[in-house]
């Protein structure tokens, strides 16, 4: 079973607009985390936000925020006020063992094309 | 403060020739991880390092790939006997051990491959 599934086909957002990229993933262990990454056409990957298995509240970083269920195991990315430079690839990616670095495992990507 | 080094950043080869890529991570930071990213997908691990210590290497890792880091500092990855289905990006990553509490990877811009 993917342990990340990112399903959207591409997305297309109007500038200033805000846009939901989903994210779910499969995991039995308590303790993880989750990140989300960008992934512009120069191919350097970016990490955008991160969330805790245990964090009690949503992550923000700037126009970032994470819609985290944990019952659904969802993580969704939340961009607002889409800029022109916003369009690029999204990967969700989860570590099962925070803390320990061990790999992350990434979904398949999203891609975001906003428009002007 | 500069970034994960990728070189180089392009390789044309020959089905059957012998390519090697080198990564030299943020000085810092004592892992160092490898993935491997073909068109329209996720990142997919393939090897890790903590200082010179290789602790994980993923089925993917066939016979004909190989990975060192001899002095805990630049890595390089090598594929033998290259075939047209290694074509694709291959991304480095690295990270402080004990990274905060996100354990982000920071990556290159990746070194793509085609194999003719």
């Amino acid at each position: 079973a993917q342990k990340i599934t990112q399903t959207q086909p591409g997305m297309f957002v109007q500038e200033k607009e805000a846009v939901t990229l989903d994210c779910t993933y499969d995991t039995s262990d308590q303790s993880y985390g989750l990140f989300w990454y960008k992934q512009p056409s120069s191919g350097e990957m970016i990490f955008l936000i991160y969330q805790g298995s245990y964090d009690e509240q949503n992550a923000t970083e700037g126009r970032y925020s994470l819609n985290f269920q944990k019952a659904r195991k969802s993580a969704n990315l939340v961009i607002s006020a889409s800029q022109l430079g916003d369009s690029a690839m999204y990967f969700c990616a989860m570590r099962e063992y925070p803390g320990a670095n061990s790999k992350l495992t990434f979904g398949k990507g999203i891609t975001l094309s906003v428009r002007p | 403060d500069t970034g994960v080094s990728q070189n180089p950043r392009h390789k044309i080869t020959k089905r059957g020739q012998n390519v090697t890529f080198r990564c030299d991570p943020i000085s810092e930071h004592n892992r160092l991880y490898w993935y491997r990213q073909t068109l329209g997908q996720g990142p997919e691990f393939l090897t890790y390092f903590q200082n010179e210590a290789q602790l994980e290497k993923s089925r993917l890792l066939s016979d004909r790939f190989s990975a060192e880091r001899p002095k805990g500092s630049f890595s390089t990855l090598e594929i033998q006997r290259t075939e047209q289905g290694d074509s694709a990006m291959y991304l480095c990553a690295s990270s402080p051990t004990g990274a905060g509490r996100t354990g982000e990877l920071f990556f290159g811009e990746g070194s793509r491959l085609t194999v003719l």
